[in-house]
């Protein structure tokens, strides 16, 4: 069974700075996806970024980008220039694509504290 | 475009009371779910649903029934409330993989038991 590993329950940043929070997975298989979830005191989960397996180049929004390494099996979130607004609970996510398989493996999170 | 959507925001139940949870989804998605979320647990999956009338257990599924009678509403129940179903649900949709695999979330549930 695969199983997604965030293994930083809390980080901290200065404002303007740059954060990464890391996450491993394991898994059998070649064909996935990968997600950053945020979710801010709102509660509400938000995509910030995925990744697809097949594609080596990783994934890029705006301040955040992702460095995926398949052979390890990891898969950080960098947060560039961090923004007070940034501070939430930051999940990694894991889908597999395989044909007739249709659950998320989420981690467990990461706080992330920005401070000004 | 509302996205996912649930009702009730906020809920407070007495212990052995029972209640349903709505979801709807207006983006026309094949598969829906139900999490529960504690504390230093991440997301839990109650049920999962693939398509209109279908439904299926998943991680945490005891004290829970589900049923997706129209493709844009699935329905949490909660037949007899324990205060271990004190959580923040959140329910999710999304297509079929190989259209697009991200998974959208509604805005969640805190149901306390007490």
């Amino acid at each position: 069974a695969q199983t997604v590993t965030q293994s930083q329950p809390e980080m901290s940043v200065q404002e303007a700075e740059t954060v990464t929070l890391s996450c491993t997975y394991d898994t059998s298989e070649s064909d996935y996806y990968l997600f950053w979830y945020k979710q801010p005191p709102s509660r509400q989960m938000i995509l910030v970024i995925r990744q697809e397996a097949y594609k080596q180049q990783n994934a890029t929004e705006n301040r955040f980008s992702v460095n995926f390494q398949k052979a390890a099996k990891s898969f950080s979130l960098k947060i560039s220039d961090s923004q007070l607004g940034d501070a939430a609970m930051y999940f990694c996510a894991y889908r597999s694509l395989t044909s007739g398989t249709y659950k998320y493996i989420f981690g467990t999170g990461t706080r992330l504290k920005v401070l000004a | 475009n509302a996205g996912v959507t649930q009702t009730p925001k906020f809920r407070v139940l007495k212990t052995g009371q029972s209640m349903t949870l709505l979801c709807a989804q207006d983006m026309n998605h094949e598969y829906m779910y139900w999490y529960r979320q504690d504390p230093g647990m991440g997301l839990r999956l109650i049920h999962y649903s693939v398509g209109e009338g279908t439904t299926a257990k998943g991680e945490v599924p005891d004290g829970y029934n589900v049923s997706r009678l129209k493709k844009q509403n699935f329905l949490l129940g909660l037949e007899s409330a324990a205060p271990s179903q004190t959580s923040v649900y959140f329910c999710a949709s999304s297509y079929f993989h190989q259209r697009e695999p991200s998974q959208y979330f509604g805005p969640g549930t805190r149901l306390l038991v007490l």
